[in-house]
């Protein structure tokens, strides 16, 4: 297993265009989650899921904010109408059973949207 | 509102000394505490942890100490070695995700 993976690594999108991030955890991690993290901030919170269910989205995800785990792997990230203070890494890490020495990040999707 | 608070953007710490990081949060519901370690383009690793009911973890050179009735933990790096360098952060939470700091650049000089 090569750790956490996440596609594209960048993305540059015009404003108002969706954008779609994918997430492949650790294979024996059952949890997910997806965090933010801007220029001079830690990571922010975002979402995450217990196997396929999504059991906690922060404030920060707005409507136009849409995250999946359909089958419990591999998770994505949506974006619609993208907008300048969209900017951001995007960074998906993975845990099992929420045991929190097991969180492991990917490298993260760096966004510009332009 | 900050739940945890990194105060120093930045720190300088001569090769072999000792690293001081600090963190204060708010937030008494934390299960754990964890520090990350982030090197430009790459995502957060993990460094180490401790819960909430201990007051000291040690692992090689890392030691994290925990101080709950002043809401209060750092990490102790000795000696500090030059990579090192990299930006620390701290956090709180547990199963349900962590809450970060905004993070302290270490800067280890030769």
């Amino acid at each position: 297993d090569t750790g956490v993976s996440q596609d594209p690594r960048h993305k540059i999108t015009k404003r108002g265009q969706n954008v779609t991030f994918r997430c492949d955890p650790i294979s024996e991690h059952n949890r997910l989650y997806w965090y933010r993290q801007t220029l001079g901030q830690g990571p922010e919170f975002l979402t995450y899921f217990q196997n396929e269910a999504q059991l906690e989205k922060s404030r920060l995800l707005s409507d136009r904010f849409s995250a999946e785990r359909p089958k419990g792997s591999f998770s994505t990230l949506e974006i619609q109408r993208t907008e300048q203070g969209d900017s951001a890494m995007y960074l998906c890490a993975s845990s099992f059973e929420g045991i929190p020495d097991g969180y492991t990040f990917g490298s993260g999707t760096r966004l510009t949207v332009v | 509102d900050q739940q945890v608070k990194q105060n120093s953007p930045s720190l300088s710490v001569q090769e072999g000394r000792i690293s001081i990081l600090n963190c204060d949060y708010t937030n008494s519901m934390f299960d754990y505490f964890l520090w990350y370690k982030k090197y430009p383009a790459e995502g957060p690793t993990f460094l180490i942890s401790i819960s909430s009911i201990k007051d000291k973890n040690e692992d090689g050179r890392f030691t994290v100490f925990l101080n709950k009735s002043a809401k209060h933990l750092s990490l102790h790096i000795v000696p500090s070695q030059p990579g090192d360098s990299a930006v620390y952060f701290c956090s709180g939470g547990g199963a349900d995700g962590l809450t970060f700091g905004k993070g302290t650049h270490l800067i280890i000089q030769p």
